[in-house]
């Protein structure tokens, strides 16, 4: 059963303009998310993450909105470069801190 | 910054081997975990560990054992290799945080398992 799902398998964006990526969850017991990126051939690499005390999260060009009466978080990357083009995946994590979900990903494409 | 490093990028084994992958982190880290990755499916935990010999199993333990005799180091081992087992398999590593997931975790580049 997914409890953190990534309804877009990809996504394609132009250069400068912002790229939105969704990730919705089922549990209201996870408190704490997270964003990571992967490229071809690496391991995921942390990008930003939000706890469930807070609604928005920024970092330089990319912002992490929270709407937790929808169970929706979503990734913003403004704007968009071509070396943004990779996977992305959400997670989370029970407020235990002991069980960890991640998402089935989202392949964005940045076309210059 | 972390390194994370798995000792194969590319493993062929045959079927009913005894295989390894080993996964070694130089940031004294506690926690160290293994995870499959297969399309559609996200990652899945296998196993993790918090501290030297303890391990916990995770979401997919079946068919997997792991071992953690030092800090810095965490095997995942496939008893008797199946053809259900051929994925991408990604270690990672983190400091403790409120619970074991509770700080980001660095993940290795992974290695990718062909059961034949």
């Amino acid at each position: 059963d997914q409890q953190v799902k990534q309804n877009s398998p990809s996504l394609s964006v132009q250069e400068g303009r912002i790229s939105i990526l969704n990730c919705d969850y089922t549990n209201s017991m996870f408190d704490y998310f997270l964003w990571y990126k992967k490229y071809p051939a690496e391991g995921p690499t942390f990008l930003i993450s939000i706890s469930s005390i807070k609604d928005k999260n920024e970092d330089g060009r990319f912002t992490v909105f929270l709407n937790k009466s929808a169970k929706h978080l979503s990734l913003h990357i403004v704007p968009s470069q071509p070396g943004d083009s990779a996977v992305y995946f959400c997670a989370a994590i029970l407020n235990t801190g002991n069980q960890f979900y991640f998402g089935t990903g989202t392949s964005l494409t940045v076309i210059p | 910054d972390v390194k994370v490093t798995q000792s194969s990028r590319y493993l062929v084994k045959r079927t009913g081997e005894k295989v390894f992958l080993e996964c070694v982190q130089d940031m004294d880290h506690e926690n160290m975990f293994w995870y499959r990755q297969d399309p559609g499916l996200g990652l899945r935990l296998i196993y993790f560990s918090y501290d030297v010999k303890m391990k916990e199993k995770g979401d997919i333990p079946e068919g997997y054992s792991v071992s953690r005799e030092k800090k810095e180091r965490f095997s995942l081992i496939l008893e008797s290799a199946s053809t259900n087992q051929t994925s991408m398999y990604l270690c990672a590593s983190s400091f403790p945080g409120a619970g074991v997931f509770g700080q980001p975790q660095h993940f290795g580049d992974g290695t990718r398992l062909s059961i034949l």
